[in-house]
C-alpha cells in the first residue's frame, strides 16, 4: 500500500496566482513528519516546509503553507503568488516516528507556471 | 550557509566496475543517508548511517552496497559490481543529532546528488 500519494502527475498555474498540490499519506505511528521538497530540472532537492504531527498549527515558510488535516491524513502544499521560477517537481514525504531521517516520498508533481 | 557536499557530479561506468561515490555532510551532522532516484520516479531510501554503523537498510541496499565514513567527515556509497539498472541519481543527507541518540525532527539536507550512469 502507498504511504504517501500525489495524485496529480502535472500541473499548471497562472503566474502570480496560488496552487494547491495534493499529498496523502497512510500511517498507524502517531508520531510522524510531513515535508515537502522541490527539485527543479537541475536535479536538487530543496528543503521547503515541515510538518510535525504534533504540531497544532499548520506550518508556514514565506510563500510556503501546509495546509495539514490530520482527520483525513492530507498534507497540501499551498504555493501563493506563483512565480516562474517555482516551476519544478514537488515531492511530498513522510518520516515515521521521531527518531529516524528515513523519508518516504510520494511520485511528485510536476508543475509548471505560466507567465 | 553550511551544505552537504557530493562527488562526482556524474559519473559514467562500465557495466561490473565499482563506484564510489562520496559525501562530505553538515559538520556538526550526525546521522546520514543515502537515496537514490531513478530517472522520473520517486526518491527511495538507501541506508542510514550513525555512530559509525548502519542503522537502517532498504531491500534495495543488498550485499552490492557498502557505506562508510573512513576518515571521519567523507561518508562513502560503493558499488561493488554495477549493473544496468543502478543507474541513477544518488542522493546524500544529513540531519544534526542531538544528545541520547535523538535526531532533530526537522530538516533533512540533502546535498546535489552524484547522478551515476552505468553502460
Amino acid at each position: 500500500a502507498q504511504k504517501i500519494t500525489q495524485t496529480q502527475p502535472g500541473m499548471f498555474v497562472q503566474e502570480k496566482e496560488a496552487v494547491t498540490l495534493d499529498c496523502t499519506y497512510d500511517t498507524s505511528d502517531p508520531s510522524y513528519g510531513l515535508f515537502w521538497y522541490k527539485q527543479p530540472s537541475s536535479g536538487e532537492m530543496i528543503f521547503l516546509i515541515y510538518q510535525g504531527s504534533y504540531d497544532q498549527q499548520n506550518a508556514t515558510e514565506g510563500r510556503y503553507s501546509l495546509n495539514f488535516q490530520k482527520a483525513r491524513k492530507s498534507a497540501n502544499l499551498v504555493i501563493s503568488a506563483s512565480q516562474l521560477g517555482d516551476s519544478a517537481m514537488y515531492f511530498c514525504a513522510m518520516r515515521e516516528g521521531r527518531s529516524t531521517g528515513k523519508l518516504i516520498f510520494g511520485q511528485g508533481t510536476t508543475l509548471q507556471v505560466k507567465p | 550557509e553550511p551544505e552537504v557536499t557530493q562527488t562526482p557530479s556524474h559519473q559514467v561506468t562500465q557495466m561490473g566496475q565499482e563506484v564510489i561515490l562520496r559525501c562530505v555532510p553538515i559538520s556538526n551532522h550526525l546521522y546520514f543517508y543515502w537515496y537514490r532516484q531513478i530517472l522520473g520516479q520517486k526518491v527511495e531510501f538507501l541506508v542510514s548511517f550513525y555512530n559509525n554503523e548502519i542503522s537502517e537498510k532498504s531491500e534495495i541496499f543488498d550485499d552490492q552496497f557498502s557505506v562508510e565514513r573512513p576518515d571521519g567527515s567523507n561518508f562513502t556509497l560503493k558499488i561493488r559490481s554495477t549493473k544496468l539498472e543502478d543507474s541513477a541519481m544518488y542522493f546524500c543527507a544529513t540531519t544534526i543529532g542531538l544528545a541520547g541518540g535523538k535526531s532533530y525532527t526537522g530538516e533533512l539536507f540533502f546535498g546535489e546528488g552524484s547522478r551515476l550512469t552505468v553502460l
